[in-house]
């Protein structure tokens, strides 16, 4: 199975910064990955499709890049609806695989 | 839509069937999956079907325990869960191709 190693686990941000989360996949994924975005006690909600591709309706702050096994999600300005659990997600092998997660609190 | 049902407590090593209901799309044309999560827990796959029924996929955590069926003409997908294990209690999801789409969920919970 494909690993995906995500990082940070958490990290503490403020409203307007610039936020980086990483992913590493343990083998080449081509662009089949996406990000997700999950408030607490809420349904995830996908932000980023194919690494890159912005979901419709959501803000262009957010932005995916990267291909192969390294991958970026960023915030640009983050606020404070952001603050939030983020995951990656391959879906380039069965069975998919999620990151850890990482979650975003406000400092 | 995605309405997930047929969650509910069951004993270690009891059974329970999950099922999906899809509505305003074309449900034939679409992979299904199911993902979990456990209480406090991050998410996790569980299972997916091609559109036509044709091929499944699991994870590791759930192969030979859990099996996964649609009927296109009713518009659902099942999941049968069996041998089951308090590691196995989660909330479970269905999602819809890529992700774009998910249900509100469905807990299990496995206890005695």
């Amino acid at each position: 199975d494909i690993q995906m190693t995500q990082s940070p686990s958490a990290m503490s941000a403020s409203v307007g910064d610039r936020v980086t989360i990483t992913c590493r996949a343990s083998q080449g994924i081509s662009n089949n990955l996406g990000w997700f975005q999950q408030k607490a006690g809420k349904v995830p909600k996908r932000l980023i499709y194919a690494a890159s591709n912005l979901q419709s309706g959501v803000p262009s702050r957010f932005s995916g890049s990267g291909s192969g096994t390294e991958f970026t999600l960023t915030i640009s300005g983050l606020q404070p609806e952001d603050f939030a659990t983020y995951y990656c997600l391959q879906h380039n092998n069965y069975p998919w695989t999620f990151g850890q997660g990482t979650k975003v609190e406000i400092k | 839509q995605l309405v997930e049902s047929g969650g509910g407590l069951v004993q270690p090593g009891g059974s329970l069937r999950l099922s999906c209901a899809a509505s305003g799309f074309t449900f034939s044309r679409f992979v299904i999956h199911w993902v979990r999560q456990a209480p406090g827990k991050g998410l996790e796959y569980v299972s997916g079907i091609s559109s036509d029924g044709g091929s499944t996929y699991y994870a590791d955590s759930v192969k030979g325990r859990f099996t996964i069926s649609r009927d296109n003409s009713r518009n659902t997908v099942d999941l049968q869960m069996g041998s089951l294990r308090t590691e196995d209690m989660a909330l479970y999801y269905c999602a819809r191709g890529g992700g774009d789409f998910w249900g509100q969920g469905t807990l299990v919970t496995v206890s005695s």
